[in-house]
């Protein structure tokens, strides 16, 4: 099982530039995650995905969109990026039942420069 | 949304000596409490966690304790190594179902 892969993991945008991150999960998790990571403030969640068909605003949504396009993917898109959006983007997924097992798993992630 | 304190923002230890990350929050219902070790380029991956009805987990060299009327869970890891020098994190379930709340980090440096 590769676990939680993402793409890319590495790119440049310019001011006002969109994109797509993608992020897809083997481990049929029902709930997945974006967060962004920057110096000194941990991971912050953008938006969330308790199960398909449904996604939920997080901490640190304002520029960002997502789509839960199936069990297995969930995408993040900037539609104008700008500089404050660079960051370190993680994808996570968990099982997320009830009671149960809250673990959530990491992708690598990706390394997002906006000039 | 739940609000999580750790400290210290960085430790550096000699290896074979004892390292302690504390976390403190505010929100009386968090009940789960999970810790993420980050090595360097990687994503975070859970080492131990713990759950509000007990006050202390170990597994091997890292164990957790957790103080509910305080508020405050620990990280604690002992004979350290040079492959215990990553960042780490602390986190609990807060107010919100299957959403982690995650601290700041801790960035730790075992020096031989």
């Amino acid at each position: 099982n590769a676990g939680v892969t993402q793409t890319p993991k590495f790119q440049v945008l310019k001011t006002g530039q969109s994109m797509t991150l993608q992020c897809a999960q083997d481990m049929n998790h029902n709930s997945m995650y974006w967060y962004r990571q920057d110096p000194g403030m941990g991971l912050r969640l953008i938006y969330y995905s308790a199960s398909e068909g449904t996604t939920d605003k997080g901490e640190v949504p304002n520029g960002y969109n997502v789509s839960r396009l199936n069990k297995r993917e969930f995408s993040l898109r900037l539609e104008s990026a700008a500089p404050s959006q660079t960051s370190v983007y993680f994808c996570a997924s968990s099982e997320a039942s009830s009671g149960a097992d809250y673990e959530q798993y990491f992708g690598p992630g990706t390394r997002l420069t906006v000039t | 949304g739940e609000n999580v304190e750790q400290h210290p923002s960085t430790l550096s230890v000699q290896e074979g000596d004892s390292a302690v990350i504390k976390c403190t929050y505010s929100d009386s219902a968090s009940n789960y409490f999970p810790w993420y070790k980050q090595e360097l380029g990687k994503g975070p991956q859970l080492i131990i966690d713990i759950r509000s009805n007990v006050g202390e987990k170990k597994d091997q060299r890292i164990a957790v304790t957790l103080n509910k009327t305080a508020k405050h869970f620990s990280l604690h890891i002992t004979e350290t190594q040079p492959e215990d020098s990553a960042v780490y994190f602390c986190a609990l379930l807060g107010w919100s179902w299957g959403k982690l709340q995650f601290g700041a980090g801790t960035q730790v440096v075992v020096t031989p």
